[in-house]
């Protein structure tokens, strides 16, 4: 059963930049044709999808974010990670990663880590 | 990428149908058949429910049916019952490199 857990700081300086980490275990990353992302949620709204990397390491962000969003691979740890830079209160939210598969199928999750950006 | 358009709230009783529409342009919901459906209960990770318009995983109840036409895509729960209350989300593809992009969710009350 594939499983997914995220990693990370649940608070961050306002101007810090948040290092996340999904470790995927069950499968490979780099199977073929899996797609890797992270999602975000604000408290009380809704689902915003911030980046991706393919099983091949391609990369994919959110055109409002690409300027702050990294997203990354460790194949042989089978984790992906995301940077999110400058952050600030409004970053604040509960960050998902996920493994995508053809199109918008974001078929297993992690449960989800809170970032609060406080100082 | 603007968010697809959902309405905020829908509400049905028990026993009922109801439909949840996810309105996008050519760009997204009308130009690929990879709209898919998420329900999420408070503090929990989203649960995929739909997938490629009208496919749904293994697992997933067939009193829940996907749709589309045209830029809207729609999601139908027949039969409501009391656990079908949730928040739920359409996503759609839009293409490298952007990728997807979320509705911004609907709340769905039981009666």
């Amino acid at each position: 059963q594939l499983q997914l857990q995220e990693s990370g700081p649940g608070l961050v300086k306002p101007s810090e930049t948040l290092s996340l980490t999904c470790t995927v275990s069950g499968g490979p990353i780099t199977s073929y044709n899996y797609y890797w992302g992270w999602i975000r949620q604000s408290p009380g709204k809704g689902l915003e999808w911030l980046g991706s990397v393919s099983y091949s390491g391609l990369t994919y962000r959110n055109p409002s974010l690409t300027s702050r969003v990294t997203v990354s691979r460790d194949t042989s740890k089978n984790q992906f990670s995301l940077n999110l830079s400058f952050m600030t209160a409004a970053d604040t939210a509960v960050y998902y990663c996920a493994r995508v598969l053809t199109g918008s199928q974001f078929d297993y999750w992690g449960q989800g880590t809170l970032v609060t950006v406080s100082s | 990428q603007s968010a697809l358009t959902q309405p905020a709230s829908v509400s049905g009783s028990p026993g009922q149908s109801i439909t949840i529409s996810c309105t996008g342009t050519s760009s997204d919901v009308g130009g690929y058949n990879y709209v898919s459906w998420y329900k999420q209960h408070p503090g929990k990770a989203p649960k995929l429910m739909i997938y490629d318009v009208s496919k749904r995983p293994s697992g997933v109840s067939n009193r829940f049916s996907g749709s589309k036409s045209g830029n809207t895509a729609s999601l139908t729960i027949s039969g409501l019952q009391a656990e079908d209350e949730a928040d739920y989300y359409c996503c759609s593809y839009v293409g490298s490199p952007t990728f997807v992009v979320f509705g911004g969710g609907t709340k769905l009350t039981v009666l």
